[in-house]
């Protein structure tokens, strides 16, 4: 069983488009990621959730949405796609997100958006 | 604001050998992670280390962590081709569950 998963796997698509990323977890766990990883491989959070609230919110342009419906769902909805938005973007989830906490963040498989 | 320095960022060696990996980072915590990615694979943990002194061994893989100094090293023992992948330090805030991540490694081993 896969722990986190994330649809699409492949995700190609012209500037100006509206598109959604799903991911779900099977790990029972409280909180979930959003991740960017540039062409460089550089690795930055964009968004976290823990239980559904919304705890780590960094600077990324308001196209960006996330929704969380549930604690093992966290979808992220992109408006107006960029050039500059081709990345791959990971998912990720982890125990509890409280602070104090050993936090091992397990990963989806990723996906990769390309905007032409 | 946490920043995360790995060095070096490209490593290239042979079979056989040793190298160590260093990740320094800029404020005061106590768990910090080693995560290896494959070229178009996701993050798969190595590594939890959650205390100052910290040692971890998987194969021929060691992690330590020195919390007064702000450096985790991961060292490699007889290096494989099979280790070749992108090696990440992440270092946890105490405030929170945010992760800062390094640069990453990208590790080739030659046969």
């Amino acid at each position: 069983d896969t722990a986190v998963s994330q649809t699409p796997k492949y995700l190609v698509t012209q500037m100006g488009n509206d598109k959604s990323i799903k991911c779900e977890q099977n790990l029972g766990h409280d909180t979930m990621y959003w991740y960017k990883q540039d062409s460089k491989k550089f690795l930055k959070i964009m968004f976290s959730y823990n239980n559904k609230e919304l705890i780590i919110n960094e600077t990324v342009p308001n196209r960006f949405s996330p929704k969380s419906p549930d604690k093992a769902h966290l979808n992220l909805h992109i408006n107006s796609l960029e050039l500059g938005d081709s990345a791959v973007y990971f998912c990720a989830s982890s125990q509890g997100g409280l602070a104090g906490n050993q936090e091992t963040q397990y990963f989806g498989p990723g996906t990769r958006l390309l905007v032409l | 604001e946490l920043k995360v320095e790995q060095n070096p960022l490209f490593l290239s060696m042979q079979e056989g050998k040793n190298y160590t990996i260093y990740c320094n980072y800029s404020t005061t915590s106590d768990r910090l992670y080693w995560y290896r990615q494959d070229p178009g694979k996701s993050l798969e943990s190595l590594f939890v280390l959650l205390s100052n002194g910290a040692v971890k061994q998987e194969g021929r893989l060691m992690a330590s962590l020195d919390t007064k100094a702000r450096l985790s090293t991961l060292h490699i023992t007889a290096a494989v081709h099979d280790l070749s992948a992108t090696y990440f330090c992440a270092v946890q805030e105490t405030s929170g569950s945010r992760l800062t991540f390094g640069e990453g490694t990208q590790l080739t081993v030659n046969p």
